[in-house]
Protein backbone atom coordinates (compact mmCIF):
# COMPACT_ATOMS: atom_id res chain seq x y z
CA UNK A 1 0.00 0.00 0.00
CA UNK A 2 1.14 3.49 -0.60
CA UNK A 3 3.61 5.23 2.40
CA UNK A 4 2.57 8.30 1.14
CA UNK A 5 -0.92 10.03 0.96
CA UNK A 6 -1.99 13.04 -0.41
CA UNK A 7 -4.62 14.89 -0.63
CA UNK A 8 -6.77 15.94 -2.26
CA UNK A 9 -6.39 13.82 -5.68
CA UNK A 10 -8.27 16.61 -7.64
CA UNK A 11 -9.52 19.82 -6.47
CA UNK A 12 -11.78 22.42 -8.72
CA UNK A 13 -11.51 25.92 -7.50
CA UNK A 14 -12.66 29.66 -8.32
CA UNK A 15 -9.57 31.92 -9.60
CA UNK A 16 -8.78 34.30 -6.14
CA UNK A 17 -9.38 31.06 -3.59
CA UNK A 18 -6.73 29.56 -1.81
CA UNK A 19 -6.45 25.55 -1.82
CA UNK A 20 -4.69 23.76 0.57
CA UNK A 21 -2.83 20.07 -0.42
CA UNK A 22 -1.88 17.50 2.35
CA UNK A 23 1.03 15.26 2.00
CA UNK A 24 1.29 12.78 5.16
CA UNK A 25 3.90 10.42 5.63
CA UNK A 26 2.23 6.95 6.91
CA UNK A 27 4.83 4.37 8.13
CA UNK A 28 7.37 6.85 8.49
CA UNK A 29 8.49 9.82 10.07
CA UNK A 30 9.80 12.50 7.16
CA UNK A 31 11.67 15.00 8.56
CA UNK A 32 12.43 16.20 4.86
CA UNK A 33 9.59 16.38 1.92
CA UNK A 34 9.61 17.99 -1.39
CA UNK A 35 6.71 19.49 -3.47
CA UNK A 36 6.87 19.02 -7.02
CA UNK A 37 5.03 20.58 -9.58
CA UNK A 38 4.17 19.71 -13.76
CA UNK A 39 2.47 20.86 -16.34
CA UNK A 40 1.31 18.66 -19.57
CA UNK A 41 4.00 16.88 -21.07
CA UNK A 42 6.48 18.73 -19.14
CA UNK A 43 8.80 17.26 -16.66
CA UNK A 44 8.37 17.26 -12.37
CA UNK A 45 9.54 20.86 -11.23
CA UNK A 46 10.66 20.91 -7.95
CA UNK A 47 9.04 23.85 -5.63
CA UNK A 48 10.19 23.54 -2.69
CA UNK A 49 12.15 21.28 -0.37
CA UNK A 50 10.00 21.17 3.31
CA UNK A 51 12.01 20.80 6.40
CA UNK A 52 10.30 20.20 9.41
CA UNK A 53 9.86 22.46 12.30
CA UNK A 54 11.41 25.17 9.57
CA UNK A 55 11.35 27.50 7.29
CA UNK A 56 11.11 25.75 3.84
CA UNK A 57 13.70 26.21 1.33
CA UNK A 58 11.58 27.19 -2.28
CA UNK A 59 13.63 27.19 -5.50
CA UNK A 60 14.39 30.03 -7.61
CA UNK A 61 11.08 31.77 -9.45
CA UNK A 62 8.79 30.03 -7.36
CA UNK A 63 7.02 32.53 -5.03
CA UNK A 64 7.01 31.71 -1.37
CA UNK A 65 4.11 34.18 -0.55
CA UNK A 66 1.58 32.30 -3.26
CA UNK A 67 2.92 28.60 -1.71
CA UNK A 68 2.98 28.72 1.91
CA UNK A 69 4.19 25.15 2.67
CA UNK A 70 4.08 24.36 6.17
CA UNK A 71 5.79 21.00 7.96
CA UNK A 72 4.64 21.05 11.35
CA UNK A 73 4.38 17.65 12.23
CA UNK A 74 6.89 14.68 10.95
CA UNK A 75 4.32 13.36 9.12
CA UNK A 76 2.28 15.77 7.43
CA UNK A 77 3.51 18.55 4.74
CA UNK A 78 0.89 20.84 3.49
CA UNK A 79 0.78 23.31 0.40
CA UNK A 80 -1.13 26.00 -0.01
CA UNK A 81 -1.88 27.90 -3.36
CA UNK A 82 -3.09 31.30 -2.40
CA UNK A 83 -5.11 33.59 -4.87
CA UNK A 84 -5.18 30.80 -7.29
CA UNK A 85 -5.64 31.45 -10.59
CA UNK A 86 -5.90 30.01 -14.03
CA UNK A 87 -1.96 29.92 -14.34
CA UNK A 88 -1.44 28.09 -11.12
CA UNK A 89 -3.99 24.84 -12.46
CA UNK A 90 -1.11 22.29 -12.81
CA UNK A 91 -0.48 18.88 -11.17
CA UNK A 92 1.42 18.77 -7.46
CA UNK A 93 3.20 16.14 -5.95
CA UNK A 94 4.64 15.54 -2.48
CA UNK A 95 7.52 13.06 -1.63
CA UNK A 96 9.08 11.96 1.56
CA UNK A 97 12.38 10.98 2.36
CA UNK A 98 12.47 7.89 4.83
CA UNK A 99 15.69 9.14 7.04
CA UNK A 100 16.13 5.84 8.07
CA UNK A 101 16.08 4.26 4.80
CA UNK A 102 16.95 7.44 2.73
CA UNK A 103 14.28 6.25 0.20
CA UNK A 104 12.09 8.86 -1.12
CA UNK A 105 8.90 7.56 -1.28
CA UNK A 106 5.71 9.89 -3.69
CA UNK A 107 2.36 10.58 -3.21
CA UNK A 108 -0.50 10.44 -6.19
CA UNK A 109 -0.22 13.68 -6.93
CA UNK A 110 -3.29 16.92 -6.80
CA UNK A 111 -4.74 17.90 -9.91
CA UNK A 112 -5.70 21.96 -9.24
CA UNK A 113 -7.98 22.87 -11.82
CA UNK A 114 -8.41 27.10 -11.44
CA UNK A 115 -11.63 28.42 -13.20
CA UNK B 1 22.76 22.60 -12.74
CA UNK B 2 21.70 19.33 -14.37
CA UNK B 3 19.00 18.60 -16.92
CA UNK B 4 17.48 15.50 -18.13
CA UNK B 5 16.51 14.67 -21.93
CA UNK B 6 13.91 11.77 -22.54
CA UNK B 7 14.03 11.88 -26.23
CA UNK B 8 10.83 10.15 -26.88
CA UNK B 9 7.59 11.22 -25.22
CA UNK B 10 5.15 8.42 -26.43
CA UNK B 11 6.87 4.58 -27.13
CA UNK B 12 4.21 2.13 -28.28
CA UNK B 13 4.77 -1.53 -28.51
CA UNK B 14 3.48 -5.39 -28.53
CA UNK B 15 3.20 -7.54 -25.80
CA UNK B 16 6.66 -9.91 -25.41
CA UNK B 17 8.53 -7.50 -27.18
CA UNK B 18 11.56 -5.83 -26.19
CA UNK B 19 12.03 -1.83 -24.92
CA UNK B 20 14.20 0.50 -24.96
CA UNK B 21 12.95 4.12 -22.78
CA UNK B 22 15.96 6.74 -23.81
CA UNK B 23 17.57 9.03 -21.38
CA UNK B 24 20.25 11.48 -21.52
CA UNK B 25 21.61 13.70 -19.21
CA UNK B 26 23.77 16.56 -18.76
CA UNK B 27 25.84 17.76 -15.62
CA UNK B 28 29.09 19.47 -14.64
CA UNK B 29 29.34 17.33 -11.56
CA UNK B 30 28.89 13.76 -11.20
CA UNK B 31 25.22 12.48 -10.67
CA UNK B 32 23.25 9.68 -9.53
CA UNK B 33 20.75 8.40 -11.93
CA UNK B 34 17.43 6.97 -11.37
CA UNK B 35 14.46 5.46 -13.26
CA UNK B 36 10.45 6.18 -12.01
CA UNK B 37 7.45 4.43 -13.35
CA UNK B 38 4.17 5.67 -12.34
CA UNK B 39 0.98 4.07 -13.11
CA UNK B 40 -2.37 5.31 -13.48
CA UNK B 41 -3.58 7.52 -10.34
CA UNK B 42 -0.40 6.54 -8.25
CA UNK B 43 2.40 7.69 -6.86
CA UNK B 44 5.68 7.49 -8.85
CA UNK B 45 7.92 4.37 -7.94
CA UNK B 46 11.32 4.02 -7.88
CA UNK B 47 12.08 1.04 -10.64
CA UNK B 48 16.40 1.04 -10.00
CA UNK B 49 18.90 3.57 -9.46
CA UNK B 50 22.75 4.12 -10.30
CA UNK B 51 24.83 5.21 -7.48
CA UNK B 52 27.98 3.67 -8.17
CA UNK B 53 29.79 0.36 -8.85
CA UNK B 54 28.85 -1.76 -11.89
CA UNK B 55 27.29 0.09 -15.15
CA UNK B 56 24.28 -2.16 -15.22
CA UNK B 57 21.94 -1.97 -12.82
CA UNK B 58 18.81 -4.77 -12.79
CA UNK B 59 15.81 -3.42 -10.93
CA UNK B 60 12.16 -4.39 -10.32
CA UNK B 61 9.62 -6.07 -12.77
CA UNK B 62 12.00 -7.46 -14.96
CA UNK B 63 13.85 -3.74 -15.81
CA UNK B 64 17.36 -3.16 -16.00
CA UNK B 65 19.72 0.44 -17.27
CA UNK B 66 23.06 0.44 -18.18
CA UNK B 67 24.51 3.51 -17.04
CA UNK B 68 27.43 5.27 -20.05
CA UNK B 69 29.35 7.96 -18.79
CA UNK B 70 30.77 8.63 -22.19
CA UNK B 71 27.44 8.94 -23.71
CA UNK B 72 25.69 10.83 -20.53
CA UNK B 73 22.98 7.73 -21.18
CA UNK B 74 21.19 5.90 -18.79
CA UNK B 75 18.62 3.73 -20.90
CA UNK B 76 16.05 2.02 -19.69
CA UNK B 77 15.61 -1.75 -21.29
CA UNK B 78 13.04 -4.39 -20.88
CA UNK B 79 13.51 -7.75 -22.80
CA UNK B 80 9.89 -8.84 -22.84
CA UNK B 81 7.17 -6.42 -22.26
CA UNK B 82 3.46 -7.22 -20.29
CA UNK B 83 0.10 -5.15 -20.50
CA UNK B 84 0.97 -4.36 -16.95
CA UNK B 85 4.17 -2.54 -17.74
CA UNK B 86 1.59 0.24 -19.67
CA UNK B 87 2.85 3.52 -17.59
CA UNK B 88 4.63 6.73 -17.61
CA UNK B 89 8.49 6.41 -16.79
CA UNK B 90 10.57 9.80 -15.61
CA UNK B 91 14.69 9.46 -15.64
CA UNK B 92 15.86 11.78 -13.23
CA UNK B 93 19.08 12.66 -11.73
CA UNK B 94 20.67 13.88 -8.31
CA UNK B 95 24.03 14.94 -6.90
CA UNK B 96 23.22 13.51 -4.07
CA UNK B 97 22.15 9.79 -3.24
CA UNK B 98 20.23 10.80 -0.35
CA UNK B 99 20.69 12.80 2.71
CA UNK B 100 18.46 16.29 3.25
CA UNK B 101 19.65 17.60 0.10
CA UNK B 102 17.72 14.88 -1.79
CA UNK B 103 16.63 17.21 -5.14
CA UNK B 104 15.64 15.17 -8.26
CA UNK B 105 15.79 16.80 -11.48
CA UNK B 106 13.49 14.66 -13.73
CA UNK B 107 13.05 14.18 -17.77
CA UNK B 108 9.66 15.12 -19.12
CA UNK B 109 8.76 11.48 -18.89
CA UNK B 110 8.08 8.58 -21.59
CA UNK B 111 4.17 7.36 -22.08
CA UNK B 112 4.78 3.30 -22.46
CA UNK B 113 1.67 1.58 -23.78
CA UNK B 114 1.87 -2.02 -24.53
CA UNK B 115 -0.53 -3.75 -26.39
CA UNK B 116 -1.87 -6.92 -26.76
Amino acid sequence: GAVVSQHPSRVICKSGTSVKIECRSLDFQATTMFWYRQFPKQSLMLMATSNEGSKATYEQGVEKDKFLINHASLTLSTLTVTSAHPEDSSFYICSARNPLSEKLFFGSGTQLSVL
Amino acid sequence: AQSVTQLDSQVPVFEEAPVELRCNYSSSVSVYLFWYVQYPNQGLQLLLKYLSGSTLVKGINGFEAEFNKSQTSFHLRKPSVHISDTAEYFCAVSKNSGGSNYKLTFGKGTLLTVNP
